[in-house]
């Protein structure tokens, strides 16, 4: 079965500042890959995704992430972190032949002023 | 479009006693997904509905939890006896159909369970 790892449990960036959430995957085909982001008593909001074709995936609130199958990463990255966007991450990698999603366990992220 | 409904948005228990949450779908969604998100980690699929029948229940503790979705639109996840271990927040979420190709799936805002 599939599966994610988020390296990173807590960072924290400052307003302004550019950000990196890891995100490795592990899965024996091409996977499908996603971001979400959960506020604090909010549901999992998704931010992008990454079916086929180009690698480099734009996504809402100025995100992006960029599937690389050499290193089975799909790392994500705003260039300027908001105060707003402090909340938990959530990397997952979906299976091409059952719809079944596995997440990570998550990034938080604190955005200092 | 309406989103992923569920109810209550959060309840309290002591242990051994029941609970059940409600979800209800986007319309059209065939395939309905129960999660459990603990605390500090990330969800983790329960049940996985396609219209009425189950694809996957294998992370579903029987002995304790039960789904359903007898018409194959809204769904009812209970927990009897309830433990400690079960507080988490309960997602739900749907998607139009897995079969062919990958279908994004849709998140409810969950239920917050806290078991005294």
């Amino acid at each position: 079965a599939q599966s994610v790892t988020q390296p990173d449990i807590h960072i924290t960036v400052s307003e302004g500042a550019s950000l990196e959430l890891r995100c490795n995957y592990s899965y024996g085909a091409t996977p499908y890959l996603f971001w979400y982001v959960q506020s604090p008593g909010q549901g999992l909001q998704l931010l992008l995704k990454y079916f086929s074709g180009d690698t480099l995936v734009q996504g809402i609130k100025g995100f992006e992430a960029e599937f690389k199958r050499s290193q089975s990463s799909f790392n994500l990255r705003k260039p300027s972190v908001h105060w707003s966007d402090a909340a938990e991450y959530f990397c997952a990698v979906g299976a091409t032949n059952n719809n079944d999603m596995r997440f990570g366990a998550g990034t938080r992220l604190t955005v200092k002023p | 479009e309406a989103g992923v409904a569920q109810s209550p948005r959060y309840k309290i228990i002591e242990k051994r006693q029941s609970v059940a949450f409600w979800c209800n779908p986007i319309s059209g969604h065939a395939t309905l997904y129960w999660y459990q998100q603990i605390l500090g980690q990330g969800p983790k699929l329960l049940i996985q509905f396609q219209n009425n029948g189950v694809v996957d229940d294998s992370q579903l503790p029987k002995d304790r939890f039960s789904a359903e979705r007898l018409k194959g639109v809204d769904s009812t996840l209970k927990i009897q006896p309830a433990k400690l271990e079960d507080s988490a927040v309960y997602l739900c979420a749907s998607s139009l159909s897995p079969s062919g190709r990958y279908n994004e799936q849709f998140f409810g805002p969950g239920t917050r369970l806290t078991v005294l």
